[in-house]
């Protein structure tokens, strides 16, 4: 079946400007996430949804951040007032769950978008 | 929380077995410890998980330490198509267990 997709695959933005990035999970997971990778490191947590609201965005790194997911399904992370450090790759995953099993709950991430500030 | 610590960089022969190891000595007794791997250019993608006892599955083979400290990904028969970061990551049972907290993982070469 269709795993999680993701776009743009690459988006170029100059600072200051305002970026979506958009997320399809796979169908029927309930829930979702938003991580960040920068060069050379690993993904960080940035939020969590359960089906429509945010559970956990404690990973934003400040209130440029803002995401949404107002269906259950597609989420958008917006980010204003673009910065060079917002450079990076977005990473979305989605899982059946999320909840009360989430320790053995498989996350399935998509390719990613690669974001570039210039 | 509890980390894992695992080496930066490794490298195989093409079907030739490998060996991943990592180590996560704070692990508490209700820890799940599970690795995941990232190829170029692609997002991470799941590969097995357990608890105390020793998992196989296609991909893999996981081997846990009686003690839990330690861990080691095995597998069988590398591949070019294996080439890729290998992530181990722990995770709480409860409230909070949803998010992964990535390391930097270890970074496996296969060679032709």
């Amino acid at each position: 079946g269709a795993g999680v997709s993701q776009t743009p695959s690459n988006k170029v933005t100059e600072k200051g400007k305002y970026v979506e990035l958009r997320c399809d999970p796979i169908s029927g997971h309930t829930a979702l996430y938003w991580y960040r990778q920068s060069l050379g490191q690993g993904p960080e947590f940035l939020i969590y949804f359960q089906g429509t609201g945010a559970a956990d965005d404690s990973g934003l790194p400040n209130d440029r951040f803002f995401a949404v997911r107002p269906e259950g399904s597609v989420s958008t992370l917006k980010i204003q007032r673009t910065e060079r450090g917002d450079s990076a790759v977005y990473l979305c995953a989605s899982s059946v769950s999320g909840t009360s099993f989430s320790s053995t709950d498989t996350q399935y991430f998509g390719p990613g978008t690669r974001l570039t500030v210039l | 929380d509890a980390k894992t610590t695992q080496p930066n960089s490794m490298e195989s022969n093409e079907e030739e077995p490998v060996h991943l190891p990592c180590n996560h000595s704070t692990i508490s007794g209700t820890d799940y410890i599970h690795w995941y791997r990232q190829l170029p250019s692609q997002g991470p993608e799941y590969v097995i998980h357990g608890l105390t006892s020793n998992v196989n599955n296609r991909m893999a083979s996981l081997a846990i330490a009686e003690d839990r400290k330690s861990s080691t990904l095995i597998l069988h028969r590398a591949t070019l198509r294996d080439a890729a970061v290998y992530y181990c990551i722990l995770r709480a049972s409860g409230a909070g267990s949803y998010q992964l907290t990535f390391g930097k993982g270890t970074k496996l070469s296969v060679i032709p």
